[in-house]
């Protein structure tokens, strides 16, 4: 089974705080996303990464960054939290680009005040 | 740029009855996910449609393609509580997916 856990499930940040939502996945998947989901407004890509110290913006990449040191973790950081950022992020995970289904974790509930 | 579009976006249903979720997407792809999301929880996938004419079938779902319209319909049958969730579909851009907005559904006893 696969598995991708996100480090926390509900986070409370203050405006200007910088803030890092981590993402572990445990099957050696390469390619890894991080999305932020909005009612009315679907999922939203952030950043994704093909690989290891690899990034790609996606459609919504201002106000965030992204890092992939290991293969297994992806990191998304919010350099200085604003209230529009505030809501549920998801990381997904897959095996690579030949594989098509995406794999979610739990999602992070964020709120900034 | 690609936008995807479902309707509707609320559904309620009574149980026993059938209903239909459309998908219709602006660009050519010839893949396509549906996925389920329950209240708090993360996105599960329910099918992958590689190819146009792909229908794909489990338990009261049952979800078509049809590239050429660019349209993928997700059917529901016979409805049960259990269903009650929120559905997404994804077109796939290669690189990357496009969600929907998300029909959220409601099965009323």
């Amino acid at each position: 089974d696969v598995k991708v856990t996100q480090s926390s499930r509900y986070l409370v940040k203050r405006t200007g705080e910088k803030v890092f939502l981590e993402c572990v996945q445990d099957m050696d998947h390469e390619n890894m996303f991080w999305y932020r989901q909005d009612p009315g407004l679907g999922l939203r890509l952030i950043y994704f990464s093909y690989d290891v110290k690899m990034k790609e913006k996606g459609d919504i990449p201002e106000g965030y960054s992204v890092s992939r040191e290991k293969k297994e973790r992806f990191s998304l950081i919010l350099e200085s939290a604003s209230t529009n950022q505030t809501s549920m992020y998801l990381c997904a995970s897959r095996l690579d680009r030949g594989r098509y289904e995406q794999y979610f974790g739990p999602g992070t509930r964020l709120t900034v005040t | 740029e690609l936008k995807v579009e479902q309707n509707p976006l609320f559904l309620s249903m009574q149980e026993g009855k059938n209903y239909t979720i459309y998908c219709n997407y602006s660009t050519t792809s010839d893949r396509l996910y549906w996925y389920r999301q329950d209240p708090g929880k993360s996105l599960e996938s329910l099918f992958v449609l590689l190819s146009n004419g792909a229908v794909k079938q489990e338990g009261r779902l049952m979800a078509s393609l049809d590239t050429k319209a660019r349209l993928s319909t997700l059917h529901i049958t016979a409805a049960v509580h259990d269903l009650s969730a929120t559905y997404f579909c994804a077109v796939d851009r290669g690189e990357k997916l496009t969600f929907g907005t998300g029909t959220r559904l409601t099965i009323i006893p």
